[in-house]
């Protein structure tokens, strides 16, 4: 089991409010980072997979940061909307044969209109 | 692509009875299997992972003759939760992975089974 850190545990904010959450996490024997998005009553979907540091990726207004030295990672949401409301979870992926994760308690987004 | 079903989405079912709970990937063949559960405000909390033919690995604290987790083959892992009591009421997820044919490792997950012992 991994001390997986994200902050805040939740958040409101308007629509068109752009936003970020963190994810912290051990920094030794890194492989990769997971975000997934879990919306209610959905199956939680993966957003990225994150492998370098420094890594950035972007998906529609989503977009990701990676920094592997000291172990975090950030989501941003560029101009919020209400089917942006999900709880974002993190995972770090430490290369295992059973590709286990071990996922953080997630940041609770809601974007009100 | 990536569908992963899982079975029942809600079962009650009374104290000291087992009840089993089926995760299949639709889709692709999944070489390993995942099983977590979620308590109440917290996130999810990885039980065990199985790859198919072999018996299942699980996480420490989790008991596995409770917890009894089959992967009979490359689309179907089922968990069965024997002999239940109120403090297994959750809410138990599945997800399924296909390394080295999906970019990164993703987990394609299941829309997870609602269990209620009564």
């Amino acid at each position: 089991i991994l001390n997986v850190e994200q902050s805040p545990q939740s958040l409101h904010v308007q629509e068109g409010d752009s936003t970020n959450f963190t994810c912290s996490f051990p920094s030794s024997n890194f492989y990769a980072l997971h975000w997934y998005r879990w919306e209610t009553a959905k199956s939680p979907e993966a957003l990225f997979v994150m492998t370098l540091n420094g890594d950035e990726k972007k998906k529609g207004r989503i977009s990701a940061t990676l920094n592997t030295k000291e172990g975090y990672s950030y989501l941003y949401i560029k101009g919020s909307q209400p089917e942006d409301s999900a709880t974002y979870l993190c995972a770090p992926d430490r290369g295992s044969t059973l590709g286990r994760l071990y996922f953080g308690r997630g940041t609770q987004l809601t974007v009100w209109p | 692509g990536a569908v992963v079903s899982q079975h029942p989405s809600r079962v009650i079912c009374k104290s000291g009875t087992s009840v089993k709970i089926e995760c299949r990937s639709l889709d692709f063949q999944a070489t390993t299997m995942f099983w977590y559960r979620q308590f109440p405000k917290k996130s999810l909390m990885l039980m065990a992972t199985s790859n198919e033919g072999s018996k299942a690995t699980y996480e420490q604290g989790v008991e596995k003759d409770k917890f009894l987790i089959n992967h009979a083959s490359l689309t179907l892992s089922t968990l069965t939760v024997t002999s239940a009591h109120p403090e297994d009421s959750s809410f138990y997820i599945c997800s399924a992975s296909s390394h080295g044919v999906w970019e990164g490792r993703e987990q394609y997950f299941g829309p997870g089974t609602r269990l209620t012992v009564t």
